[in-house]
């Protein structure tokens, strides 16, 4: 079946306690993104990555890193999480940019107390 | 500065009426723009697109309409079922060397009544 999984699915941890977020996909696509959504904010991008080792800002990329070692995986860094990045998190593969659909894990809540 | 936005934050329509959600962007060299449906704990799901060159895509129920001169876009869906009821992202993609950003507007709420 094709998808994008995420885990963890729920988190709650303290500020400043490093935690990775993992995503995969199984679709060989070569577009990831990682997006986080708050009330009242819809959908915001942080990072996304165009293939293997090539990533880029997108809006709100303050606070977390990213990295593409291989074309499946596209993790998301808190190196220190703060209570402002409580959200819930998501992550979207396709096959290209632009107007390509893309395809959404099932998201990851996070609370940093 | 939001550049997409949509600004009725809810719509509630009639089970079988047609439903219109719209969709603002300030950046006329967005080169694409995309429609996601959302469900509560799930994440969001590709409805359909359009290219900056075209003014209309339809898929089944769902169609597009984009105004570039009056930088608008909206979602038509007709006709609207109760399983449509769900949080409804206008988003537009980047150009030139960001063409991998995607800018989403805040959602819409549809709510269709039986």
């Amino acid at each position: 079946e094709a998808q994008v999984t995420q885990n963890p699915r729920y988190l709650i941890t303290v500020t400043g306690k490093k935690l990775t977020v993992t995503c995969s996909q199984n679709m060989n696509h070569e577009y990831m993104s990682w997006y986080r959504q708050d009330p009242g904010l819809g959908l915001r991008q942080i990072y996304y990555s165009m293939n293997v080792e090539v990533t880029d800002k997108g809006d709100v990329p303050e606070g977390y890193k990213v990295s593409r070692k291989e074309k499946r995986n596209f993790p998301l860094i808190l190196e220190s999480p703060s209570p402002n990045q409580t959200s819930l998190y998501f992550c979207a593969s396709s096959f290209g940019s632009g107007g390509h659909e893309q395809y959404f894990g099932p998201g990851t809540r996070l609370t940093v107390t | 500065d939001q550049q997409v936005k949509q600004n009725s934050p809810s719509l509630s329509v009639q089970e079988g009426r047609i439903s219109i959600l719209n969709c603002d962007y300030t950046n006329s060299m967005f080169d694409y723009f995309l429609w996601y449906k959302k469900y509560p704990a799930e994440g969001p799901t590709f409805l359909i697109s359009i290219s900056s060159i075209k003014d209309k895509n339809e898929d089944g129920r769902f169609t597009v309409f984009l105004n570039k001169s009056a930088k608008h876009l909206s979602l038509h869906i007709v006709p609207s079922q109760p399983g449509d009821s769900a949080v409804y992202f206008c988003a537009a993609s980047g150009y030139g060397g960001s063409q991998g950003n995607l800018i989403f507007g805040k959602g819409t709420k549809l709510s269709v009544k039986p």
